[in-house]
Parts: C-alpha cells; structure tokens; sequence
C-alpha cells in the first residue's frame, strides 16, 4: 500500500517559472514531512520539511504548503533556475516510527532556458 | 558533504550471490537505516539499526540482514541475490527518538545482478 502518493512524474518549467509538486498522504500518524533533492548519482539531500502545526514554511526560493485536514502538502520552487533540474522526493514520517521514511515517487524537474 | 560515506560505490553480482555493502555514519549518529531505491523510484525502507540492534523493518525478505557496531558503522547483507535485488541502495544515519531529526543519506551502492 503506497501511503505517500506524489505527482506529477515529471515537469518541465522555464527559467523563473513556479515548479509545483504535489503529494498525498494516507497515514494520519505522520507528523514530519520532508522533502528531498536528488540528482544524478547522489543520494538525496534534505531541502527542506514541515511538521503539520504549521500550514507553510519557505526557505529561499522553496515554500511547503500544507493542509492537514486535505492530508496534502506541496513544494513550490519560486523563480526556478537551471541548477534545480533534479528529481525532487516528498516523504512522511511519525514520532515512534524510529525516523522511517516513506517516500513518494518521485518528480523528475527540468528547469529550461 | 553528509558526513555518510558508502562502500563500494558500484559492484556487479551474479544471481544467487551474496553481497554485502557498508556504511560508514555521521559522527555521533547512532541510528542507521538502509533503503533500496530501484531505477525511477522513490527508496524504501529496508531496516533500522540502534545501538548494534535491529529497530524496524520494511517489507523485506529475511535474506536482507545487516549489522550495526560498536563505532555506528553498518553492514547491508544480501544472501541468494536475485535480479530484482539491482538497485541503488542508500544508508541513512541520524540521530535517534522523535521525528525530525534530521536524516543524512549517503552516496548510494550501485548493485547490478546479472
């Protein structure tokens, strides 16, 4: 059972565009959401998370909205740069769960001039 | 850098082979997952280990194993390797108790099984 579902797969977004990725979550009991930054033959790397006493959180260019009750949050990267091509992964985890991650699937930006 | 440094980077391994990968954490991280993360898909959860002991499992059979020791370091084992095993598999080092803290990744294992 996929219990973080994230969307879309892929997106193409021009130089100083909005990226938007979306995702889901099932399991009520997630109270950390982090999002994470990949890129070709890396290990992810934390950009940035959320926890759901709070609706958004911005650092720099990238904000999480969240929406607790929708059990949905989001990335939003604002002026998006060439550098930030890379595949962005939402994940979820809970107090007890001994910093287990369940992740999305992935959404692969490319970021064009 | 993440602090978390994984060896080998690349391997390949004939099916029905063992393997075994490494993890060496951040310091003063005494809690060591591992993920596998397939082409095109986000990593799931292998196991955890705390303090030398096993805490947690995802759905993995019981051919994965592994070892914590006493400096933190840790062992991905993989027994009867089968082709579906090639992944790219990642360890993961924080601290411990509750959500939050923040979770390092290392580089990654390329394992290909042919």
């Amino acid at each position: 059972q996929q219990q973080v579902k994230q969307s879309p797969q892929s997106l193409i977004v021009q130089k100083g565009g909005i990226s938007i990725i979306n995702c889901a979550y099932e399991n009520t009991a997630f109270d950390y959401f982090p999002w994470y930054q990949q890129f070709p033959g890396k290990g992810p790397a934390l950009l940035i998370a959320i926890r759901p006493d709070v609706s958004e959180k911005k650092e720099g260019r990238f904000t999480i909205s969240f929406n607790k009750s929708a059990k949905q949050f989001s990335l939003h990267i604002m002026d998006s740069q060439p550098g930030d091509s890379a595949t962005y992964f939402c994940a979820a985890t809970y107090t007890g769960g001994g910093n287990k991650l369940t992740f999305g699937t992935g959404t692969q930006l490319k970021v064009e001039l | 850098e993440t602090g978390v440094t994984q060896s080998p980077t690349h391997l390949i391994k004939t099916r029905g082979q063992q393997v075994t990968l490494r993890c060496s954490s951040q310091s003063g991280h005494n809690t060591v997952s591992w993920y596998q993360q397939a082409l095109g898909q986000g990593p799931q959860f292998i196991f955890q280990y705390y303090r030398e002991e096993e805490n947690g499992r995802g759905n993995f059979p019981p051919r994965f194993s592994g070892l914590q020791f006493p400096n933190y370091s840790s062992e991905l084992n993989v027994n009867a390797l089968e082709l579906d095993d090639s992944a790219l598999y990642l360890c993961a080092s924080s601290l411990p108790g509750i959500s939050g803290n923040t979770i390092y990744f290392g580089e990654g294992s390329w394992l290909t099984v042919v």
